[in-house]
């Protein structure tokens, strides 16, 4: 079981906005930096937002992060069939002085 | 351009130890760190630690500490990990991944990725 939660599941219609939430705790998300990572099927993951919400040169802006306590959020708008991927939360924890992972969540867009 | 090339797939028995390698280039490999994770088949991603080739700092998370070892070759800007005593529940693809930030005392974001390797633990 992950320390960071993040839904199994989301979907969402080609064009339309999308949202995935990231909670943790004040060890982690609450004190630390919160990153995400696509992940398309059969490849490696792939930098998104970093320090909760910048976004790595060439990046679309079409993903947006946030972080709000110890919740953070990616947003996807204007979905596309290409963004059908595994979306990754990370941050550090202090506490157990690790890199913690969300359980990942699979977009469809249908 | 940045690149991190791993090693080539593994079979390997139950108690026996791995050794994969993240050749890198496109960069100054002594300015950032680098981290290990793996994926079991249809699971999610899992860090195993950090290592930073800058100041030798080393962070392995509490599950593989003293399974695992990463070290570093600055004359071939080579990263490995070391994985000892495996057993199938270690059957994974496994990656390296550099920090997002140079000269960074501990792991900040993973950016870019290796293309993985696939590790295969089976009598």
């Amino acid at each position: 079981q992950s320390v960071l939660t993040q839904p199994p599941s989301v979907s969402a219609a080609p064009g339309q906005k999308v949202t995935i939430s990231c909670s943790g705790s004040t060890s982690n998300i609450g004190s630390n930096y919160v990153s995400w990572y696509q992940q398309i099927p059969g490849t490696a993951p792939k930098l998104l937002i970093y320090d909760n919400d910048k976004r790595p040169s060439g990046m679309s802006d079409r993903f947006s992060g946030s972080k709000s306590g110890t919740s953070a959020a990616l947003g996807i708008t204007g979905l596309q069939t290409g963004d059908e991927a595994d979306y990754y939360c990370v941050s550090w924890d202090s506490s157990l002085s690790a890199v913690l992972f969300g359980g990942g969540t699979r977009l469809t867009v249908l | 351009q940045v690149q991190l090339v791993q090693s080539g797939p593994e079979v390997k028995k139950p108690g026996a130890s791995v050794k994969v390698s993240c050749k890198t280039s496109g960069y100054t490999f002594s300015m950032y760190g680098i981290s290990w994770l793996r994926q079991a088949p249809g699971q999610g991603l899992e860090w195993m630690g950090w290592l930073s080739v800058y100041n030798g700092n080393r962070n392995y998370a509490d599950k593989f500490q003293g399974r695992v070892t990463l070290t570093t070759d600055t004359s071939t800007n080579t990263a490995y990990m070391e994985l000892r005593r495996l057993t199938p529940d270690d059957t994974a693809v496994y990656y390296c991944a550099r920090d997002g930030l140079a000269y960074a005392d501990n792991w900040n974001w993973f950016d870019p990725w290796g293309h993985g390797t696939l590790v295969t633990v089976s009598s």
